[in-house]
């Protein structure tokens, strides 16, 4: 079947470590997003790429990085910079506008950082 | 300011009633699209409907339906014959600049926790 995985579904980290969360899709989706998702709070972009070796910053990048060597691949690294990193973490995927618009969800990574 | 509004953090109805959440924008766009997704406790999100700014019509899918008023900027969603299953987070989310083709991110409001109650 199609969609979107993201790996572990649940990750602890102790303060100071960087950590990775994998995000993969098997859509042929040209764009691929990381959200960030607090307690009672709707998502916030942290970065999105539209194609392959490229990405931007979304409204909260500060303390993550994203590589997209791969089509299908987009992982999203919390770096120890980032204050607050304990969250929901989202991963969603687009196809080319004149199909749909809607983004496709991943099942998340819930990261706790002690 | 806020480019996506909920205003009603939880909402209650009764096991096959209808229900409106409600969802305003802000946008000086011409081309944009309007979305909502579920997120139920386990956390994924689930694209219920959309809306462009351009169709004529209100979207509808199955029992979801999108009340779309341009001149207010709102894009409510109506749920017909509630079910206990529909019990979750729902989240009305923006795309501004449709017409240019490029990947550009949803923004998201704050979301209206519903409970459907037998």
């Amino acid at each position: 079947d199609g969609g979107i995985t993201q790996s572990p579904k649940y990750l602890f980290r102790k303060e100071g470590q960087n950590v990775t969360l994998s995000c993969e899709q098997n859509l042929n989706h040209d764009a691929m997003y990381w959200y960030r998702q607090d307690p009672g709070q709707g998502l916030r972009l942290i970065y999105y790429s539209q194609i392959v070796n490229d990405f931007q910053k979304g409204d909260i990048a500060e303390g993550y990085s994203v590589s997209r060597e791969k089509k299908e691949s987009f992982p999203l690294t919390v770096t120890s910079a980032q204050k607050n990193p304990t969250a929901f973490y989202l991963c969603a995927s687009k196809g080319r506008d004149g199909g749909s618009y809607e983004q496709y969800f991943g099942p998340g990574t819930r990261l706790t950082v002690t | 300011a806020q480019k996506i509004t909920q205003t009603q953090p939880g909402m209650f109805v009764q096991e096959k009633e209808a229900v409106t959440l409600d969802c305003t924008y802000d946008t000086s766009d011409p081309s944009y699209g309007l979305f909502w997704y579920k997120q139920p406790s386990s956390g994924e999100m689930i694209f219920l409907i959309y809306q462009g700014s351009y169709d004529q019509q209100n979207a509808t899918e199955g029992r979801y339906s999108l009340n779309f008023q341009k001149a207010r900027k709102s894009a409510n969603l109506v749920i017909s014959a509630s079910q206990l299953g529909d019990s979750a987070m729902y989240f009305c989310a923006m795309r501004e600049g449709l017409s240019s083709g490029s990947a550009r991110q949803l923004t998201f409001g704050s979301g209206t926790q519903l409970t459907v109650l037998p």
